[in-house]
């Protein structure tokens, strides 16, 4: 079974809508993280969270809010979706010695 | 301003060929990790290191903590072996890098 889980795996959704991203995870680790990636550009940072109780912006959360349920789990809404959130969207986690797991992606298509 | 820079940015290669990516990062890290994405988007964690050298298999990455530079080296490439290889940094937040395209033709 993966580590990082993600839901949906893809998504198509029309301007306004209102889309929410799952993440779970099996590492036991207490950081989480939300990107996305566009073409051409490198993983960009939306939110993360270093324990249940933390949530940090990124450098582009606009547009985005998160929910860190527990430990394990790590949500992105967006609360209006625009054409330009349309991208691949990764959830991760992190241990200082272990390092860094992605999960598979969520490909969304805002039309 | 890309605190990570990688290079190539795309690599095309015949099979057996020995190849190497470079990334040159400008902040101060505690670690430096090679990722790869494969074409169906999923991102693997290949290494972390913070000094000297690393090998799985005929993957090897290097990091030269003075010069602020890694390199990612594949022996005997194979086909499989295309990807995106993606250099990260870890400092006071994560930096990566664009990618580097690899397309390793039998």
């Amino acid at each position: 079974d993966a580590d990082v889980t993600q839901t949906p795996r893809n998504r198509i959704t029309k301007t306004g809508k209102r889309i929410m991203l799952e993440c779970s995870q099996t590492k036991g680790h207490d950081r989480m993280y939300w990107y996305r990636q566009d073409p051409g550009l490198g993983l960009r940072l939306i939110y993360y969270s270093f324990d249940v109780k933390d949530i940090n912006k990124g450098e582009i959360s606009d547009g985005y809010s998160v929910s860190r349920q527990a430990q394990a789990k790590f949500s992105l809404s967006l609360e209006s979706a625009i054409p330009n959130q349309t991208a691949l969207y990764f959830c991760a986690t992190s241990d200082p010695l272990f390092g860094k797991f992605f999960g598979p992606g969520t490909r969304l298509t805002v039309l | 301003k890309n605190e990570v820079e990688q290079s190539p940015q795309n690599l095309t290669a015949q099979e057996g060929e020995f190849i190497t990516i470079n990334c040159s990062y400008s902040v101060g890290i505690s670690a430096l990790h090679w990722l790869q994405q494969h074409p169906g988007g999923g991102i693997v964690s290949l290494f972390m290191l913070s000094s000297g050298k690393k090998k799985h298999g005929r993957l090897i990455a290097t990091i030269n903590i003075q010069e602020k530079h890694s390199s990612l080296h594949i022996t005997a490439s194979h086909p499989r072996d295309s990807a995106v290889y993606i250099c990260a940094c870890r400092g006071n937040q994560f930096y990566f890098g664009t990618g580097t395209s690899l397309t390793v033709i039998p």
